[in-house]
């Protein structure tokens, strides 16, 4: 079975803290998503990355940041949290091929305050 | 307007009840897909389909690719598919991105 992992189920920061967001994959997966969800506003796509070191914006990529540093890992950064950044967080991975599915992890709930 | 719109927004049933939601997309697509989100954040890929129609269980999924439109039906509701569904479609060329809909809440009562 695919496993995506997410470092933390729920983090509490301060205001101005930078924040690490964490997701591992182990099935090899070349592609791998961050989204925030948030209610009413469904999932949204913050970044993407299609392979190590590539990294793609997303719809919502302003104050976050993303690493991959290996094919396994991608990182979310949020360099300065704000209080508007108080949502769930959600990774995913998938094959690369156009249409593959992508598989999700548990999330992560990050309260800024 | 969103390119992907899912109805009913939200939805409840009663248990044993066939539930039907529907999803319509404005953009060319490769695939469409059907995810469950249960309370607490988890979401699982339920199908994933380009044309007609897949079974897995008591959850159908169907797509209409002329008329841009998908339902999935669930038959012999259960409080446990009380669950966030949501609508999402591939589009080509776009390297595995998806464009998702607001998901349609359904609770399933005893």
């Amino acid at each position: 079975d695919v496993k995506v992992t997410q470092s933390s189920r729920y983090l509490v920061k301060r205001t101005g803290e930078k924040v690490f967001l964490e997701c591992v994959q182990d099935m090899d997966h070349e592609n791998m998503f961050w989204y925030r969800q948030d209610p009413g506003l469904g999932l949204r796509l913050i970044y993407f990355s299609y392979d190590v070191k590539m990294k793609e914006k997303g719809d919502i990529p302003e104050g976050y940041s993303v690493s991959r540093e290996k094919k396994e890992r991608f990182s979310l950064i949020l360099e300065s949290a704000s209080t508007n950044q108080t949502s769930m967080y959600l990774c995913a991975s998938s094959l690369w091929t156009v249409g593959n599915i992508q598989y999700f992890g548990a999330g992560t709930r990050l309260s800024v305050l | 307007k969103n390119e992907v719109e899912q109805s009913p927004q939200n939805l409840t049933a009663q248990e044993g009840e066939f539930i039907t939601i529907n999803c319509s997309y404005s953009v060319g697509i490769s695939a469409l897909h059907w995810l469950q989100q249960h309370p607490g954040g988890g979401i699982v890929s339920l199908f994933m389909l380009s044309s007609g129609k897949k079974k897995h269980g008591r959850l159908i999924a169907t797509i209409n690719i002329q008329e841009k439109h998908s339902s999935l039906h669930i038959t012999a509701s259960h409080p446990r598919d009380s669950a966030v569904y949501i609508c999402a479609v591939s589009v080509g060329g776009s390297q595995g991105n998806l464009i998702f809909g607001k998901g349609t809440k359904l609770s399933v009562k005893p």
